[in-house]
C-alpha cells in the first residue's frame, strides 16, 4: 500500500512533443505529490508538486494532472527540448517520508 | 543557499569491508533523510531523521547499516560489513519540517562493492 507505480518505463519523444508520464498510488493517506528530474551523476531535484485538492499546476512547460479519485497523477511536458532527457520520478508524501515510483527514463530527440 | 553536501562522491570498496558517508544539510533543515537507489530504480528510504531522533528506520538493514545524526546537524550513514548488493547510490536529503514540504537532494555518493 507504500507503493507508487509508475510508467512507462522508459519514453522516446521528438523535441516539440508532449512526452506523458503516469503514476498511481494506493494509499489514501499520501497527501503531497513531487515529481523530481534526476539526470546522470546527480541527485533527484524537485520539478513541480501538487497537493491531492487541486486538479491540475501548471509551472512553465510541466504541468501535473491529478485524479484523487482514480488515485492517478500524471506529468506533461509542452514543447519538450532535448535537454528534458533524464530521468523523472513521482513521489508521493505519507506521514513524514517520501514514497518514489520507480523512474522514467525520458529521451528527447533533436 | 548551500544545497546538500555530501561525501565522498565515489567509493569502492571489498566486500566485508566497511564505509561511511557523510551529509550536510540545508542549514535550518529539521529533517534528514538518508536514502538508497540502486540502478535504475527510484530511491529507498533507510532512515528518516528529525533533528537528532530517528522518525522512521524500518527499512535500514540494521544488523549492517548504521546513522547518527550528533547535534541534530550533519549526519553519517556506515554499513559495516558490506556486501556485493550494497552496490548503490547513496543520497542524502533534507526539508523543513511540516506538510508540504518538498524534499532536497544531496548529489549522492556512488558505492561500489567487489
Amino acid at each position: 500500500q507504500q507503493q507508487v507505480k509508475q510508467s512507462p518505463q522508459s519514453l522516446i519523444v521528438q523535441k516539440g512533443g508532449i512526452p506523458i508520464i503516469n503514476c498511481a498510488y494506493e494509499n489514501t493517506a499520501f497527501d503531497y505529490f513531487p515529481w523530481y528530474q534526476q539526470f546522470p551523476g546527480k541527485g533527484p531535484a524537485l520539478l513541480i508538486a501538487i497537493r491531492p485538492d487541486v486538479s491540475e499546476k501548471k509551472e512553465g512547460r510541466f504541468t501535473i494532472s491529478f485524479n484523487k479519485s482514480a488515485k492517478q497523477f500524471s506529468l506533461h511536458i509542452m514543447d519538450s527540448q532535448p535537454g528534458d532527457s533524464a530521468t523523472y520520478f513521482c513521489a508521493a508524501r505519507g506521514g513524514q517520508n517520501f514514497v518514489f515510483g520507480p523512474g522514467t527514463r525520458l529521451s528527447v530527440l533533436p | 543557499e548551500a544545497g546538500v553536501a555530501q561525501s565522498p562522491r565515489y567509493k569502492i570498496i571489498e566486500k566485508r569491508q566497511s564505509v561511511a558517508f557523510w551529509c550536510n544539510p540545508i542549514s535550518g533543515h529539521a529533517t534528514l533523510y538518508w536514502y538508497q537507489q540502486i540502478l535504475g530504480q527510484g530511491p529507498k528510504l533507510l532512515i528518516q531523521f528529525q533533528n537528532n531522533g530517528v522518525v522512521d528506520d524500518s527499512q535500514l538493514p540494521k544488523d549492517r547499516f548504521s546513522a547518527e545524526r550528533l547535534k541534530g546537524v550533519d549526519s553519517t550513514l556506515k554499513i559495516q560489513p558490506a556486501k556485493l548488493e550494497d552496490s548503490a547510490v547513496y543520497l542524502c536529503a533534507s526539508s523543513l519540517s511540516g506538510v508540504n514540504t518538498e524534499a532536497f537532494f544531496g548529489q549522492g555518493t556512488r558505492l561500489t562493492v567487489v
